[in-house]
């Protein structure tokens, strides 16, 4: 079974400019979440969407970040204007169905590695 | 909310050495913990997955404990490999809305 693919990899870019980032969750999985991992940290939920739709964004900053997931499969993560403290390791994962006992697994991609300079 | 505290931050053993990872957390109204294990560069990948009405886990040389009511749980990692080197990170789920609360991790280092 293919894993969540995450692309790029890495990515630098300057303070002020613009940056996104892709996620292909696993075949069927319902339910997808984008977190942020800055150096040292746990990660932490960014937004999570139940196929096409938005369940939490609480704690996005959507002042800068947007995210979409237009057909309910991959989704994209921006970034416009990025700041220093953006730096951090972008982690997107999928579920199948969150609460229900044998479903509710994350499993996570590789990771995006974004440095702001 | 939801505290996740991991202690300690890093540790070094050598290798053979039984690993003891410590993970508190502060709300004891959870579905269920797990440890996930970090490797630099690389996401995460799930461990053992305890459910809020189990006591314990297993899974080959890996032990996880779950104390909900002092909100507790303990990894162990029997007989200690240098393959063993990584970050392993708690994880809680909230009964309420399911989502993941994380520690910062603890950082082991087993020395050949």
């Amino acid at each position: 079974e293919a894993g969540v693919a995450q692309s790029p990899r890495y990515k630098i870019i300057e303070k002020r400019q613009s940056v996104a980032f892709w996620c292909n969750p696993i075949s069927g999985h319902a339910t997808l979440y984008w977190y942020q991992q800055i150096l040292g940290q746990g990660p932490k939920l960014l937004i999570q969407f139940q196929n096409n739709g938005v369940v939490d964004d609480s704690q996005l900053p959507k002042d800068r970040f947007s995210a979409e997931r237009l057909k309910g499969v991959d989704s994209t993560l921006k970034i416009q204007p990025a700041k220093l403290e953006d730096s951090a390791v972008y982690l997107c994962a999928s579920s199948l169905v969150p609460g229900l006992a044998g479903q509710e697994t994350q499993y996570f991609g590789p990771g995006t590695r974004l440095l702001v300079l | 909310k939801q505290e996740v505290t991991q202690i300690p931050a890093a540790l070094s053993v050598p290798e053979g050495e039984n690993l003891v990872l410590n993970c508190s957390f502060t709300d004891s109204a959870i579905y269920n913990l797990q440890w996930f294990r970090q490797d630099p560069g690389k996401g995460l990948t799930s461990l053992l997955l305890i459910q809020s009405s189990q006591r314990e886990q297993t899974s080959g040389r890996l032990n996880a404990s779950l104390d909900k009511s002092s909100g507790r749980s303990t990894l162990y990692i029997a007989a200690s490999q240098p393959g063993d080197s990584a970050t392993y990170l708690c994880a809680v789920v909230h009964i309420n809305d399911y989502k993941l609360s994380f520690g910062a991790g603890t950082t082991v280092t087993v020395r050949a």
